[in-house]
């Protein structure tokens, strides 16, 4: 079936270098996609989207990436810190007429070093 | 302006018990989404409701998952005869209206669910 996953489950970065986490998603009808953030215990925090229009859109420290081409996705983000610590989550919407309904990747849990 | 609100936050069941999950959705808000999380997974979609409607409810079980969002109150998901498979965090989100016109969609705390 039609899935949203990622390339690397685990990411481990120096406090101060810039992390750069990957997506594949294999449903080129979605036209919406949303990065979470997940830290323990909470539920996903919105980070940044980007809709299939864009390639590229940057919010503050953190930028969105997207390749309709090959049907990848990524978040950057700049001078990484211990608290991006968590799990990132990317999502896909197929159906704008249900904007809630996401499919979401397995995630990629980023460890930052001090 | 308070977020999406979901009570309990920790709920412990047996075998066989009844679950009731709530769900409180932004000041405003009139669309609710449930999702499920396993432990190690993403969140994987359930039920969407408008007030008084169930919308999409493709990603619910078929059997002893129900869900309802009243016209007052909160959205409640409900688990009946709960088994050791149905553990995981339950997570609501909601809408103002469908999702367009850069419409973010933001998650309760969510509900974890424990059943011995």
């Amino acid at each position: 079936g039609e899935s949203v996953g990622l390339h690397l489950p685990t990411l481990s970065v120096q406090e101060g270098d810039n992390s750069i986490i990957n997506c594949a998603y294999s449903n080129s009808a979605s036209d919406y996609f949303i990065w979470y953030k997940q830290e323990s215990g909470k539920g996903p925090q919105f980070i940044i989207d980007i809709r299939s229009n864009m390639d590229k859109r940057q919010g503050q420290r953190v930028t969105v990436l997207l390749n309709k081409t090959v049907k990848h996705l990524s978040l950057q983000i700049a001078a990484t810190q211990p608290g991006d610590s968590a799990v990132y989550f990317c999502a896909e919407n197929m159906d704008p007429n249900q904007g809630g309904k996401l499919i979401f990747g397995q995630g990629t849990e980023l460890s930052v070093k001090p | 302006n308070a977020g999406v609100m979901q009570n309990p936050r920790h709920l412990v069941r047996r075998r066989g018990q009844e679950a009731r999950l709530r769900c409180s959705p932004m000041k405003g808000h009139s669309h609710v989404y449930w999702y499920r999380q396993l432990p190690e997974e993403g969140l994987k979609f359930m039920v969407y409701l408008q007030k008084e409607n169930i919308i999409d409810e493709s990603g619910m079980p078929k059997e002893r998952f129900s869900a309802e969002f009243p016209k007052e109150g909160p959205s409640i998901l409900r688990i009946q005869q709960v088994v050791r498979g149905d553990s995981a965090a339950y997570f609501c989100a909601s809408l103002q209206g469908t999702g367009g016109n850069e419409e973010k969609l933001f998650f309760g705390s969510g509900t974890q669910l424990s059943v011995l």
